[in-house]
């Protein structure tokens, strides 16, 4: 099992350009989930979702765009980037929660993104 | 407004002793904490978690501790190792949402060899 990809791994945008990074895993999980991570902030929620077809704000959701058309798949979209959407953005998964269970959630390896 | 706080930036230990990382929070909804460790160019990786009605839990050299009445949790690393260095994060997840995770700002722990 590969776990959870993120493609790309770099870009470098300039402001006002678009692109969609892609998040992808195989092991079945029904939750998924954007994160950034800025210097000092540590992890924060950007959007994610509870199934296919369905999305929901996070903490920071201002200028993005996601996408779960597959239960596989989660895109970010950034329609008109800006110098402060520079961070590192990670995607995870995890099993759905059922009664008084957590399960935890995994990450990939992050994408490093850079608005000049 | 930082839900989840980590005060110490970093931390060094001499290897095989133990290193104690601190996490408070200030939400009373939060229901589940979780430790997770980052290797540079790396996303974070499950480590250990807690339940909100326990106080301890332990997985080898790994113990998180909870005390509820003071918002607070540590994680006890006992022996230290010179691969334990990484940044920490703590992170909680309330009763109700999608296992939404709210991350503290992380901890580096430097073992000393």
């Amino acid at each position: 099992n590969a776990g959870v990809t993120q493609t790309p791994k770099f870009r470098v945008l300039k402001t006002g350009q678009s692109m969609t990074l892609l998040c992808a895993q195989d092991m079945n999980h029904e939750y998924m989930y954007w994160y950034r991570q800025d210097p000092g902030m540590g992890l924060r929620l950007i959007h994610y979702s509870v199934g296919e077809g369905t999305t929901a704000k996070g903490e920071v959701p201002d200028g993005y765009n996601v996408s779960r058309l597959k239960k596989q798949n989660f895109l970010l979209g950034l329609e008109s980037a800006a110098p402060s959407q520079t961070s590192v953005y990670f995607c995870a998964s995890s099993p759905r929660t059922s009664g008084s269970s957590y399960n935890e959630q995994f990450f990939g390896p992050g994408t490093r993104l850079t608005v000049l | 407004d930082q839900q989840v706080k980590q005060n110490s930036p970093s931390l060094s230990v001499q290897e095989g002793r133990i290193s104690i990382l601190n996490c408070d929070y200030t939400n009373s909804m939060f229901d589940y904490f979780l430790w997770y460790k980052k290797y540079p160019a790396e996303g974070p990786t499950f480590l250990i978690s807690i339940s909100s009605i326990k106080d301890k839990n332990e997985d080898g050299r790994f113990t998180v501790f909870l005390n509820k009445s003071a918002k607070h949790l540590s994680l006890h690393i006992v022996p230290s190792q010179p691969g334990d260095s990484a940044v920490y994060f703590c992170a909680a997840s309330p009763k109700t949402g999608a296992n939404n995770l709210f991350f503290g700002t992380g901890t580096r722990l430097t073992v000393i060899p």
